[in-house]
C-alpha cells in the first residue's frame, strides 16, 4: 500500500521568509513518480511538478525549489522569500509504479505581509 | 490552451435530488479522472476512465453514483438521489495517458441541503 505523509498541517509565515514544506511518503514499487500541486483560496489544483524514482536531483523553479531524497523517503518543497501570493494548501502525491495517484492531507501555508 | 472545463462551478440542491456534474478534457487526453474533496477525507480518487472505457470504480462511494464518458471530450458524475454527506468539491482531471501529470479543472462545490 501507498501512503503520502504531510505532517505539517498549517505553516504561518512573514512574507519574504523561507518556508520549507515536508512530505514523506511510503511505496514498496521501485519505480514512483512524485508531484507537488498547488490550491489556492480560489479553489483549483495547480500542477507544481513532477519527479520519477531515478531522478534524485533537486529542482529549482525561480523562487520554488525541491528536494528528493530516496534514502530517507522525501520529497520536501522549498518557497525562497516567500509572498502573499504563495498562501495556499499544498498537495504532495505519490504515483507508484502503474498505480493511481495517492494525496497527502495538504499543507495549509498563509503568508502574511 | 483551454484546460480541463467543469459545470456547474456551484452546485445547491435539496436532498433526494438528482445531481448531474459535467467535465470536459483537455482535448488529445485519453484519461479521465474523478475525484472529491472534504475536509474529513482529503482529496479521494472515484473513478477513472482510460479512452472513454471505465477502469476503476472502486472509489465510487456506492450505488447512487454513476459516472459515464460517452465521448473523449465529455463526462458527467450524477449522484441521484443525493444525501447531505455528499456535500464536497468534485474535481475532474485529464491526462494524456493514466500515467502522465494529471491536469484538474476548477472544481464543482456541491452542497446538499
Amino acid at each position: 500500500a501507498q501512503k503520502v505523509t504531510q505532517a505539517q498541517t498549517e505553516i504561518s509565515v512573514v512574507e519574504k521568509e523561507d518556508v520549507t514544506l515536508d512530505c514523506v511518503y511510503e511505496t514498496r514499487d521501485t519505480t514512483y513518480y512524485l508531484f507537488w500541486y498547488k490550491q489556492p483560496p480560489s479553489g483549483e489544483l495547480v500542477f507544481l511538478i513532477r519527479r520519477n524514482s531515478f531522478d534524485e536531483q533537486n529542482e529549482i523553479s525561480g523562487r520554488y525549489s525541491w528536494n528528493f531524497q530516496k534514502s530517507t523517503s522525501s520529497f520536501n518543497f522549498t518557497i525562497t522569500a516567500s509572498q502573499v501570493v504563495d498562501s495556499a494548501v499544498y498537495f504532495c502525491a505519490l504515483r507508484p509504479g502503474y498505480s493511481t495517484l495517492t494525496f497527502g492531507k495538504g499543507t495549509m501555508l498563509l503568508v502574511s505581509p | 490552451d483551454a484546460g480541463v472545463i467543469q459545470s456547474p462551478r456551484h452546485e445547491v440542491t435539496e436532498m433526494g435530488q438528482e445531481v448531474t456534474l459535467r467535465c470536459k478534457p483537455i482535448s488529445g487526453h485519453n484519461s479521465l479522472f474523478w475525484y472529491r474533496q472534504t475536509m474529513m477525507r482529503g482529496l479521494e480518487l472515484l473513478i477513472y476512465f482510460n479512452n472513454n472505457v471505465p477502469i476503476d470504480d472502486s472509489g465510487m462511494p456506492e450505488d447512487r453514483f454513476s459516472a459515464k464518458m460517452p465521448n473523449a471530450s465529455f463526462s458527467t458524475l450524477k449522484i441521484q438521489p443525493s444525501e447531505p454527506r455528499d456535500s464536497a468539491v468534485y474535481f475532474c482531471a485529464s491526462s494524456l495517458t493514466q500515467y502522465e501529470t494529471q491536469y484538474f479543472g476548477p472544481g464543482t462545490r456541491l452542497l446538499v441541503l
